[in-house]
Parts: structure tokens; sequence; C-alpha cells
């Protein structure tokens, strides 16, 4: 069965330092794969996906992540945190042959000090 | 990318009453329509897939009758929560697109709370 791991439930950093966010899933054939972002009571905003091509993916608002099938991983990383990126942070995987039926991470609260 | 409004944004309702909350795709026509739910500090769960002009398709253990969705539209997908409880309290999303080769795009969500 799919699933998708986000081991971390809540991470903080300071402002200015750089940021990982892991994302494990467990998919039979190569996955689409997504990271979204969600800020208090509102929707969900797409910050990268992977379909296919170059492993290394660039998104929106600085953030990139990579996709390494040995490990079955696709972490956000983001070297230089703001005060702005506070927000809980969504890993997905595409079910299927269409990219709307998504299985979640459970989700990682990031909190950032200033 | 393309927009999605989800309204009402909040609600609060009487248990044993029902609710309907609208999603609308604004600038493209979305033959698909995706619902989640998603409770506290938890991630989201697909509900439902919503598809224009015949029945909704429910996940395993997803009570149809309590949520009935209609697609009568290529822009319009609907979720009533009929004979609300307090259990049905949660934040609903909505999704349009999704297709093969696109991304979906997310409604604002809609916060239920049933009293």
């Amino acid at each position: 069965a799919q699933s998708v791991t986000q081991p971390d439930i809540h991470i903080t950093v300071s402002e200015g330092a750089s940021l990982e966010l892991r994302c494990n899933y467990s998919y039979g054939a190569t996955p689409y794969l997504f990271w979204y972002v969600q800020s208090p009571g509102q929707g969900l905003q797409l910050l990268l996906k992977y379909f296919s091509g170059d492993t290394l993916v660039q998104g929106i608002k600085g953030f990139e992540a990579e996709f390494k099938r040995s490990q079955s991983s696709f972490n956000l990383r983001k070297p230089s945190v703001h005060w702005s990126d506070a927000a809980e942070y969504f890993c997905a995987v595409g079910r299927g042959s269409t990219l709307g039926r998504l299985y979640f991470g459970r989700g990682t609260q990031l909190t950032v000090w200033p | 990318g393309a927009v999605v409004s989800q309204h009402p944004s909040r609600v609060i309702c009487k248990s044993g009453t029902s609710v309907k909350i609208e999603c609308r795709s604004l600038d493209f026509q979305a033959t698909t329509m995706f619902w989640y739910r998603q409770f506290p500090k938890q991630s989201l769960m697909l509900m439902a897939t919503s598809n224009e002009g015949s029945k909704a398709t429910y996940e395993q253990g997803v009570e149809k009758d309590k949520f009935l969705i209609n697609h009568a539209s290529l822009t319009l997908s609907t979720l009533t929560v009929t004979s609300a409880h307090p259990e049905d309290s949660s934040f609903y999303i909505c999704s349009g697109g999704g297709t093969v080769n696109t991304e979906a795009f997310f409604g604002q969500g809609t916060r239920l709370t049933v009293v």
C-alpha cells in the first residue's frame, strides 16, 4: 500500500539557518511527488513537484527538493529560512495516473526563531 | 496557477442539520474534483473523487450517505454534510485539476464546526 512518512512532527530553526524536511514514501511505481505548504487556516500552496527527469527540482520561495529513488525519499531543503516560512509542510504522493488523488504525509510544523 | 475557490470559509451549524460546501474552479474547467478532510494536527485524508456528470467515487470508510457530493457542472462541485454531528467538525478542503499531467489546485478550505 502507498504511504508517505514525514518523521519530524515539529522542527524549529533560527532565521537564516538552513532547513531540511524529510519525506519518505512507499509506492510500487514511479511516484509523482509534491511538497505543499499550509499557513494557519489556509488551503494548500504547491511548493514544487517531481514527475520525472532531473531529480533535483526547484520550487517557489527558494525551496528545492531532491528525489532519491534508492532511498525512497523526497526531502525538502532551503538554504536560508525566513520568518515567513513558518507554516505546516506536507509531502504528498500522487496515486495512480491522475495527480489529484494524493496520499499526504502527516505534516511537519516549522517554527522559525528570529 | 489555476484558482479554486471554496465557500464558505467557516460555518457553524447545529447538530442534526445539513451544511453545503461549494468548490469552484474559477479559471479552468474541472471534470474532476477531490474532497479532503483534515483533522486537527493531522494530515489530509482523501474522502472522495467528484466526477462531473456522474457519481462520486468514495474512499473506503467514507459514508457516502452522510457526505453527499454533487458535480453538476465543469466548474462546481458541492459537498453536503447531512445530519451533521460534532464528530463531523473538521477542516474540509477541495481541489480541482489533477489530471494525468497537471497537478491539482486547492481551495482555501472550510472550517466546519457542529455544535
